[in-house]
């Protein structure tokens, strides 16, 4: 069983509409990251949670917002989609092991259309 | 300029070429170098780490650090079909509360 899921995989919504993305981890890890992907841009950081009290805009957190359900499950939230929010968006997961490298474990994505 | 700088590419070899893909970064507090290995249509996963200046090999991979240049190599020996991919370099500072920061990705293409 995957240890990152997202849900739902593929999703086409309209321009106006709300619309939240699911993840899910089983790895019992405190820290939990939402990125998006585009061609030429490549994984760029909306948000993260370092645990279930803790929540931090990244790199592009406009017109997205995030909750923390629980230390398993962290959502991204669009409120109001348009068409630049096309894109593929990937949950991650991390630990703080005995060393700080920073491995992150990713979900398989969920590919956004928004017309 | 962005902190990592990756050539988007994409690169098309034949199968047993060499491979060198690079990064450079200019933030100089980044200590920890990562290579990340993502399929089509799949999450990206850890291909490689490496802490600080050096050179860490695994099996037909070698990843590279120069930190004078704030230059990074991964290079791909006997080269694959299965290695085609999109590879992305990600770095980060030590400290508690660090994150990632990806370079844009190459594609690479392996020609049988």
């Amino acid at each position: 069983d995957a240890d990152v899921t997202q849900t739902p995989r593929n999703r086409i919504t309209k321009t106006g509409k709300r619309i939240m993305l699911e993840c899910s981890q089983t790895k019992g890890h405190d820290r939990m990251y939402w990125y998006r992907q585009d061609p030429g841009l490549g994984l760029r950081l909306i948000y993260y949670s370092f645990d279930v009290k803790d929540i931090n805009k990244g790199e592009i957190s406009d017109g997205y917002s995030v909750s923390r359900q629980a230390q398993a499950k962290f959502s991204l939230s669009l409120e109001s989609a348009i068409p630049n929010q096309t894109a593929l968006y990937f949950c991650a997961t991390s630990d703080l092991g005995g060393s700080s490298y920073n491995e992150q474990f990713f979900g398989p994505g969920t590919r956004l259309t928004v017309l | 300029q962005k902190e990592v700088e990756q050539d988007p590419g994409p690169l098309s070899v034949p199968e047993g070429a060499i491979v060198s893909l690079n990064c450079t970064y200019s933030n100089s507090a980044f200590q920890y170098f990562m290579w990340y290995r993502q399929y089509s249509r799949k999450g990206p996963e850890l291909l490689m780490y490496t802490y600080s200046s050096g050179n860490k090999e695994d099996g037909r991979f070698t990843a590279q650090v120069d930190k004078s240049s704030k230059y990074i190599s991964l290079f791909i020996r006997d080269s694959q079909p299965s290695d085609s991919a999109t590879y992305l370099c990600a770095m980060t500072n030590t400290g508690a509360n660090s994150k990632l920061t990806f370079g844009k990705g190459i594609t690479l293409s392996v020609r049988p």
